[in-house]
């Protein structure tokens, strides 16, 4: 089975703190993504990677940024926290081009880091 | 932004009813997804139903497409108290190479 590990479950930081939330896969799956999931408004893309030290914005990258050194390894970094921030961050991976160019075919998502900055 | 919207957000029902979820979206799309999240976990995948498909099934799911008036329809048939969960629906744009979800349904399955 594919597992999707998210390093922590649950993280209390204060406002300012930088932030890592890291992710691995076990898979070789190409693409990475990082959502975050807030109440009444679903999961939301903040950035996503098809390839090794490869990144592309998604609707939300601003406070974020993202680090993809190895294949399994889809790191997200909030440089400086904000209480805004605080939200269920959820990591995802996928095959690259399941059923046809650029398409993201089926996602296999971790358990989810639920951050709290104070 | 959000591309795919469900509808109803909050569904209640009982043991053995069924159990229907749409889902609509604004553009052209390559698949559509529907996922499963129990309460404060990730997101589980159900099934895929590509564009030029119109059902599919999987054990107690059916799923519909009408790519024409872009919706999907999510069926649970004899519905279980473990089927108590969050339905999000997926759906990847054309050349996007990312799926959007919507703000999903939250289904209660009375025992």
């Amino acid at each position: 089975d594919v597992k999707v590990t998210q390093s922590s479950r649950y993280l209390v930081k204060r406002t300012g703190e930088k932030v890592f939330l890291e992710c691995v896969q076990d898979m070789d799956h190409e693409n990475m993504f990082w959502y975050r999931q807030d109440p009444g408004l679903g999961l939301r893309l903040i950035y996503f990677s098809y390839d090794v030290k490869m990144k592309e914005k998604g609707d939300i990258p601003e406070g974020y940024s993202v680090s993809r050194e190895k294949k399994e390894r889809f790191s997200l970094i909030l440089e400086s926290a904000s209480t805004n921030q605080t939200s269920m961050y959820l990591c995802a991976s996928s095959l690259w081009g399941t059923g046809g160019f650029a398409t993201t075919g089926e996602l296999f998502f971790g358990e989810g880091s639920r951050l709290t900055v104070l | 932004s959000q591309q795919g919207e469900e509808d109803p957000q909050a569904l209640s029902i009982q043991e053995g009813e069924n159990a229907t979820m749409n889902c609509s979206y604004k553009t052209s799309i390559n698949n559509l997804q529907w996922y499963r999240q129990n309460s404060g976990r990730g997101l589980v995948h159900l099934i895929l139903i590509r564009s030029n498909e119109r059902e599919k099934h999987s054990g107690r799911l059916r799923v519909t497409l009408d790519t024409s008036k872009k919706s999907s329809s999510l069926l649970i048939t004899a519905s279980r108290a473990a089927d108590t969960a969050s339905y999000f629906c997926a759906t990847d744009a054309h050349a996007a190479g990312k799926s959007t979800f919507g703000d999903g349904t939250t289904l209660t399955v009375k025992p």
